[in-house]
């Protein structure tokens, strides 16, 4: 149980593009999502946490314009990379947080989606 | 600033010893503590949580919560070299249920 999908699990764009990314959660749902930016040998940054229906919130320093986020459903969450630059290349991951009793803070994480821009 | 900090290794150890992973954290008010696995590359994986001061064991796992001292650990009985990866320790931020994140221990088993 508790399995997350996200797509796509690799993606090549020009500069200046914009890239979309889905994170799913498959066997529950999930009220809070989180999305996590981690560079080469770096530990996890924390983008935004993502509430169905609502907006998400944004980590000091992470440009709400440039990373956009729309959790529509209990089961989907969305990043879009609008006008992309080499330094946003990355592994970006989302997690989700159960919305069901007897859960409490975990997060399940999906497998990751690593973004190279040239 | 609440932090959780961990030794960033790597800690080496041999196969079949006891792989010993800590953890510290700032916030004396923090309840519920999580140990991840990410091997190169890929995304965490959770594979132990505990609320309670104590052990708490699953398989070759056991997690140990002090919360007088403000610690949290993780041994790994008879280590495979398949053990070998980077171990995060979270802990909760009350805030819309957030974690805040150990910078990680990476861990080599060696054969």
């Amino acid at each position: 149980g508790a399995v997350v999908s996200q797509h796509p699990s690799r993606v090549i764009c020009k500069s200046g593009t914009s890239v979309k990314i889905e994170c799913r959660s498959l066997d529950f749902q999930a009220t809070t999502m989180f999305w996590y930016r981690q560079f080469p040998k770096q530990s996890l940054m924390l983008m935004a946490t993502s509430n169905e229906g609502s907006k998400a919130t944004y980590e000091q320093g992470v440009e709400k314009d440039k990373f956009l986020i729309n959790h529509a459903s209990l089961t989907l969450s969305t990043l879009t990379v609008t006008s992309a630059h080499p330094e946003d290349s990355s592994f970006y991951i989302c997690s989700a947080r159960p919305s069901l009793p007897g859960y409490s803070y975990e997060q399940y994480f999906g497998p990751g989606t690593r973004l190279t821009v040239t | 600033q609440k932090e959780v900090e961990q030794n960033s290794g790597p800690l080496s150890v041999p196969e079949g010893a006891i792989a010993s992973l800590n953890c510290t954290y700032s916030d004396r008010g923090s309840q519920s503590f999580f140990w991840y696995r990410q091997y190169s590359g890929k995304s965490p994986e959770l594979i132990m949580f505990i609320y309670s001061n104590g052990d708490k064991e699953d398989g070759r796992f056991t997690a140990q919560l002090n919360k007088a001292s403000q610690y949290v650990s993780l041994l790994i009985r008879d280590s495979q070299p398949s053990d070998s990866a980077t171990y995060l320790c979270a802990v909760n931020e009350d805030s819309n249920y957030q974690l805040i994140w150990g910078a990680g221990t990476k861990l080599i088993i060696k054969p």
